[in-house]
């Protein structure tokens, strides 16, 4: 079983559309979940970060946290093509290590 | 601005050949990582280190050393003996080890001829 697994899509959505997001990880000592967005050929910037369960929002970005069932979500209202990259999942696992363990990516497509 | 610079941006390698690529941060950041992706695949980690003087392995350190001599900078040496080292190999920094966000650099982009 992957550490943090995606699915990669092409997750196609229309402008102006909910786009969401998952990621499931596999180790229930993880403290830190972050979601970085990167369009091709760049390095990853940073959306969100959140820390323990619930909502967090920020503008038009939304991240859901539920850790009993393992799973972090990134919700886009209104979602423009300029939204359209590659998302990734990031975890930080304290076990013996500091280390963050990225998922392999959901491809996003905002179709105007 | 602080950031992170990362040279070259492209860097073209023969086979047999070991190549260094430059990680330089001026955040003041404790921890600094090195990371490879593949296309279509999520960053592996390949070295981190929490303070000067002190890096550990990755999840493929095999093939690459580095080096944590000053705060500032963390080099990454990718050596003959990396068997298929063409990829995108991104530096990142953090406050400290753990718990922080990442901040990426540009990227380098290293393609073996």
């Amino acid at each position: 079983q992957k550490e943090v697994e995606q699915n990669s899509g092409p997750l196609s959505v229309p402008e102006g559309a909910i786009a969401s997001l998952n990621c499931t990880y596999s180790d229930r000592g993880s403290q830190s979940f972050f979601w970085y967005r990167q369009y091709s050929g760049k390095s990853p910037e940073l959306i969100m970060s959140i820390y323990s369960n619930g909502d967090k929002e920020d503008g038009r970005f939304t991240a859901q946290l539920n850790k009993a069932s393992q799973y972090v979500s990134l919700l886009i209202r209104d979602s423009q093509p300029s939204d359209s990259a590659t998302y990734l999942c990031a975890v930080n696992i304290i076990t013996g290590t500091y280390k963050y363990i990225f998922g392999t990516g959901t491809r996003l497509k905002v179709l105007a | 601005d602080g950031g992170i610079t990362q040279s070259p941006k492209y860097l073209f390698r023969k086979e047999g050949q070991n190549v260094t690529l430059s990680c330089e941060q001026n955040l003041n950041h404790d921890a600094m990582y090195w990371y490879r992706q593949d296309p279509g695949q999520g960053l592996r980690l390949i070295y981190y280190s929490q303070i000067v003087n002190d890096f550990q392995k990755g999840d493929i350190a095999e093939g690459y050393s580095v080096s944590r001599e000053k705060k500032e900078s963390f080099p990454l040496t990718v050596t003959s003996a990396q068997k298929n080292p063409t990829a995108f190999y991104l530096c990142a920094s953090s406050i400290r080890a753990g718990a922080n966000v990442l901040t990426f650099g540009a990227g380098s982009r290293l393609t073996v001829l």
